[in-house]
């Protein structure tokens, strides 16, 4: 079955450090999307990709960044992580259209 | 600018009794309307959506939604609740002008209690 996968699934870093998450999906859709969630805030746009070699900015795209090389992957790196970045970051994808979304199961992200 | 509005923090419930979890949206275009449900440490899973139609659009676990194009609304209901029901639910939209985002509401906390 097709499925879309997110590594870690836990993570504790240091603040100053680059953190890379991993989005892997196996739905060859060409949307993918990265959401932060925390309370009060529910999900915020970070990045989204529509391609192969696409990256936009989202609502809180700053600290961020993303690259699309294949259709399958889109990583989130920090750049040097911040305390404020501390939360829980779900991996999304979709078909262009009406079609819904597909979630990861989500990375806890703590920054120290 | 197109929004989600999900205007209960929590809603409270009694097993078995009916359950409405209430969304409203704005978006230039026509709008393609979602429910998601999230359970504790996990990810979000689609319930249903309203892309054209019937008004009222029927998912998964029992849930249902009514689409209201006069008061922009799109809430989620079930007839009887379950304590099993207890979750997260996040409704979104995708716009019909651009439709590769969608735009999420803030969540409503179920809690149905036996």
């Amino acid at each position: 079955d097709a499925e879309i996968t997110q590594s870690p699934r836990h993570k504790i870093t240091e603040t100053g450090r680059q953190v890379t998450l991993a989005c892997h999906q196996t739905w060859n859709h060409n949307n993918m999307f990265w959401y932060r969630q925390d309370l009060g805030h529910g999900l915020r746009l970070i990045h989204y990709s529509y391609g192969v070699q696409d990256t936009n900015k989202g609502e809180v795209s700053d600290g961020y960044s993303v690259s699309r090389s294949n259709t399958e992957d889109l990583p989130l790196t920090l750049e040097s992580a911040a305390s404020s970045q501390t939360s829980v970051y779900f991996c999304a994808s979709s078909e262009s259209g009406n079609t819904e979304a597909f979630f990861g199961q989500g990375t806890r992200l703590t920054v120290v | 600018a197109q929004s989600v509005a999900q205007p209960e923090d929590q809603v409270n419930v009694a097993e078995g009794n009916p359950l409405t979890v209430k969304c409203t949206y704005s978006v230039s275009g026509n709008p393609y309307l979602f429910w998601y449900v999230q359970y504790p440490n996990r990810g979000l899973q689609f319930l249903l959506k309203y892309i054209t139609g019937d008004n009222l659009v029927k998912g998964s676990y029992g849930f249902e939604a009514e689409f209201n194009k006069s008061q922009t609304s799109f809430h989620l209901k079930k007839p009887s609740a379950l304590v099993s029901d207890s979750a997260l639910y996040f409704c979104a939209v995708r716009d019909g002008h651009n439709f590769n985002k969608f735009y999420f509401g803030s969540g409503t906390k179920l809690n149905v209690k036996p």
